[in-house]
Parts: C-alpha cells; sequence; structure tokens
C-alpha cells in the first residue's frame, strides 16, 4: 500500500534562508506525488505536482520540488523563504487506484524575521 | 466566488446530538470528497463521490453517512457524535479524467467540530 513519510514535524528558519522539506514515499505501482499547503484556519492550497515527464517540478510561490524514484523521495525546496511563507507544508501520493490522495503528517514551516 | 464553500464554519455541539455538514463547489468538477483532519493535523480521506456514486468508503464509522443530491453538493451526516468526531472536516473536488483522479483538488475552508 502506498504511504508517505515526513521527515521533519517542524522546521524552524529565518527570512531570506533557504528550506527544504522532505518526504519519503512508499508504492508498489507508479505514484503521483503532491505537495499542498494550508495556511493557519484555511484549507489546503496545490503547491505542485508530479505526474509524469520531468523530475523537477515548479510550483506557485517560487516552490520547487524534485522526484527521486531511486531515493523514494519528493523533497520540498524553496531558495529564500518569506514570512508569509508560515504553513503547514503536506506531501500526498495517489492511491494505488488513482482516486484518492494519501497525505503525510505534515511539516509545520515557521519562517521568522 | 469561492470554489468550494462548507458549512457551518465552525461547530460546537454535545455528544449524542446529530449534526450535518454542507459542501458545494462552483467548479464544475465530477468528483467530490470529505476529509477528516485531527488535532494532530492529520488529514485522512473519509469518502469519494463521482457523479453523485459512492467511490470511496473508508473505514469510517457507520454513524457518517454522505450524501450527494447532485454532482454540485457532498453532505456529511454524522449521527450520535463521539468526543473521538472533534476535528476539521474539510470538503474537497476534482475533474474526473477518464476514471483518474489525479488532477488538482480543490479544498474549502473546512469545518471546526467540536463535540462536549
Amino acid at each position: 500500500a502506498q504511504s508517505v513519510t515526513q521527515l521533519d514535524s517542524q522546521v524552524p528558519v529565518f527570512e531570506e534562508a533557504p528550506v527544504e522539506l522532505r518526504c519519503n514515499y512508499s508504492s508498489s505501482v507508479s505514484v503521483y506525488l503532491f505537495w499542498y499547503v494550508q495556511y493557519p484556519n484555511q484549507g489546503l492550497q496545490l503547491l505542485l505536482k508530479y505526474l509524469s515527464g520531468s523530475t523537477l517540478v515548479k510550483g506557485i510561490n517560487g516552490f520547487e520540488a524534485e522526484f527521486n524514484k531511486s531515493q523514494t523521495s519528493f523533497h520540498l525546496r524553496k531558495p529564500s523563504v518569506h514570512i508569509s511563507d508560515t504553513a503547514e507544508y503536506f506531501c500526498a501520493v495517489s492511491n494505488q487506484a488513482g482516486t484518492a490522495l494519501i497525505f503525510g503528517k505534515g511539516t509545520t514551516l515557521s519562517v521568522s524575521s | 466566488d469561492t470554489a468550494v464553500s462548507q458549512t457551518p464554519k465552525y461547530l460546537v455541539t454535545q455528544m449524542g446530538n446529530d449534526k450535518s455538514i454542507k459542501c458545494e463547489q462552483n467548479l464544475g468538477h465530477d468528483t467530490m470528497y470529505w476529509y477528516k483532519q485531527d488535532s494532530k493535523k492529520f488529514l485522512k480521506i473519509m469518502f469519494s463521490y463521482n457523479n453523485k456514486e459512492l467511490i470511496i468508503n473508508e473505514t469510517v464509522p457507520n454513524r457518517f453517512s454522505p450524501k450527494s443530491p447532485d454532482k454540485a453538493h457532498l453532505n456529511l451526516h454524522i449521527n450520535s457524535l463521539e468526543l473521538g468526531d472533534s476535528a476539521v472536516y474539510f470538503c474537497a473536488s476534482s475533474q474526473d479524467r477518464g476514471g483518474l483522479r489525479l488532477e488538482t483538488q480543490y479544498f474549502g475552508p473546512g469545518t471546526r467540530l467540536l463535540v462536549l
């Protein structure tokens, strides 16, 4: 069965520093991978997704992620974060039937000045 | 122009009560979902409907019953509420493409349920 592990529950960084949020997945079939962001008291918003093709995926707000099949990873990166990036970030993988998302437990990104 | 809306936004109720949460999407999507987010922010699929047909029914107690009167609505009714039902419930929708629902899911703002 598919599963997702987000290796860091909390990541504190200073403004304008680079950040990497780590995500590893487990799957016996081809996967589709997603990163969602949840701002305080809001619903989730898609940052980026990998379905096929180039392993480097660019998303909104300057985020990007790299699909690494050999390491079963899909880490999220941003070269320079802003205070407004403070949020909860969720990595997700499609289930085997491709009908739903399986989410990781989330990583809290806290950006301070 | 809210894409996915939920009502109510907050719901505080006593154990044993029955309550409903409504969800509407104006995106013309074929598929709608209910997710539960617990106090540790863990998000898990509960139900999925495609064109009013139940597609996914995870291991959710029978007290939870989704109802889809039409493609744009997916309501969640909960009977005999328990303390453990306290959570944030998110509705979402996506466009179905040939049976693969891998397209972007659009989430509502959530309904914060507190059972006392």
